[in-house]
């Protein structure tokens, strides 16, 4: 029950072209649900996050869509750039307690 | 902008050492995690410490392992007996509170590579 999946596990996409990340969790206690991107031999930085008393967060190209029904979140990526090559990890917490992870999208953006 | 120290950056030890992984949280946070990546896999939380306590584990963190904040500024997680299976990337987080209300936003260090031989 304290799993969150994650898919897919890698992704491709164009430059300019929009990427999706989604994941799915049990734990109806969670309530809070941050990403983060990490670089090779980086810890996972903080990217944008959400709580469920709303559908949707948006931080520049970067947006959160939040379903509370189905427990499913997933990131958009708009006008997805080369920089934005990374893995990203979907992430819940409870109370701010210990986060749970997803297991990883890598991300390739081709020029 | 305060960040979240750790140091080493690589560490290679025998099977069966101990070690000792430091980390210097952002200065004001009051929660310190530890967490940790085997090569390609996801980040696997390992524990929580508050006001000079654990307050939460995980089924990974057993009797071989152990925190301490030694001072105002350093957080450490002890390995007393290092096993092969122990290689991975160690990272500490912090995250800020009022009073035992945690603030959400978890801030990663750097990490530790850790390599057990």
């Amino acid at each position: 029950q304290q799993q969150v999946k994650q898919s897919p596990q890698s992704l491709i996409v164009q430059k300019g072209g929009i990427s999706i990340i989604n994941c799915a969790y049990e734990n109806t206690a969670f309530d809070y649900f941050p990403w983060y991107q990490q670089f090779p031999g980086k810890g996972p930085a903080l990217l944008i996050a959400i709580r469920p008393d709303v559908s949707e967060k948006k931080e520049g190209r970067f947006t959160i869509s939040f379903n509370k029904s189905a427990k499913q979140f997933s990131l958009h990526i708009m006008d997805s750039q080369p920089g934005d090559s990374a893995t990203y990890f979907c992430a819940a917490s409870n109370a701010g307690n210990m986060l749970t992870f997803g297991g990883g999208t890598r991300l390739m953006v081709k020029p | 902008e305060p960040e979240v120290t750790q140091t080493p950056s690589h560490q290679v030890t025998q099977m069966g050492q101990e070690v000792i992984l430091r980390c210097v949280p952002i200065s004001n946070h009051l929660y310190f995690y530890w967490y940790r990546q085997i090569l390609g896999q996801k980040v696997e939380f390992l524990v929580s410490f508050y006001n000079n306590e654990i307050s939460e584990k995980s089924e990974i963190f057993d009797d071989q392992f152990s925190v301490e904040r030694p001072d105002g500024s350093n957080f450490t997680l002890k390995i007393r007996s290092t096993k092969l299976e122990d290689s991975a990337m160690y990272f500490c987080a912090s995250s800020e509170g009022v009073g035992r209300k945690i603030l959400n936003e978890q801030f990663f260090g750097p990490g530790t590579r850790l390599t057990v031989l």
